[in-house]
């Protein structure tokens, strides 16, 4: 049983669409990253969001931070093809050091 | 380039045969964490240090596994007797605890270390 739930696990859709991914757990986190991985690469850090109910944005991307630091989501808005590629969120639980990550959501963004 | 890297890139080795993987962390973070990865998951705590000390290993790590951070700098991940079970990729990533409060731990990846058992 994952401890960090991602949702959906696949995702396929036309360029322009846009999408949102779910990152949940029942434990809380003193903090969530989402990072973004390709084929044959390591993962790459997009955002941390730390305090309950923050919200980032990073260009077309909105992360947002659950109130209760149990969960988060990545919305995108306009996919484009470059935005194809694993996201991960990942966490570090209220006095811990260990990151342990979800399963992850393979997103295909089609030209 | 002063990110995470890690060596050998790619490794093919035959079974029953040891392998060891180095990493080299950002030089101001203090903590260093090794993963594995296989396709189509996310990657998977083994273990990390903070310095040279070994604070905790997964249940993943078997006896057969084993890593090592002699002076707090780099480290390295030994697989012995190697099955193909073990075919994945070892990531090692590297995080600081300064400014904790305000950036969380937030962990910075190397490429990875792709492992073929033959």
């Amino acid at each position: 049983t994952q401890l960090l739930e991602q949702s959906p696990q696949f995702l396929s859709i036309q360029e322009g669409e846009n999408l949102t991914v779910y990152c949940n757990s029942s434990s809380v986190f003193s903090s969530l990253q989402w990072y973004r991985q390709e084929p044959g690469e390591g993962p790459v850090l997009l955002v941390t969001v730390v305090t309950g109910g923050e919200v980032k944005k990073l260009k077309r991307l909105t992360f947002q931070f659950g109130d209760a630091r149990k969960d988060s989501s990545l919305h995108i808005t306009a996919a484009q093809p470059g935005d194809t590629g694993l996201y991960l969120c990942a966490g570090d639980r209220t006095g811990g050091f260990k990151t342990i990550f979800g399963a992850g959501t393979r997103l295909f963004v089609k030209a | 380039d002063t990110g995470v890297s890690q060596d050998p890139r790619h490794k093919i080795t035959k079974r029953g045969q040891n392998v060891t993987f180095r990493c080299d962390p950002i030089s101001e973070h203090n903590r260093l964490y090794w993963y594995r990865q296989t396709l189509g998951q996310g990657p998977e705590f083994l273990t990390y240090f903070q310095n040279e000390a070994q604070l905790e290993k997964s249940r993943l790590l078997s006896d057969r596994f084993s890593a090592e951070r002699p002076k707090g700098s780099f480290s390295t991940l030994e697989i012995q007797r190697t099955e193909q079970g073990d075919s994945a990729m070892y990531l090692c990533a590297s995080s600081s605890n300064r400014g904790r409060g305000h950036s969380g731990n937030t962990i910075y990846f190397g490429e990875g270390s792709w492992l073929t058992v033959v």
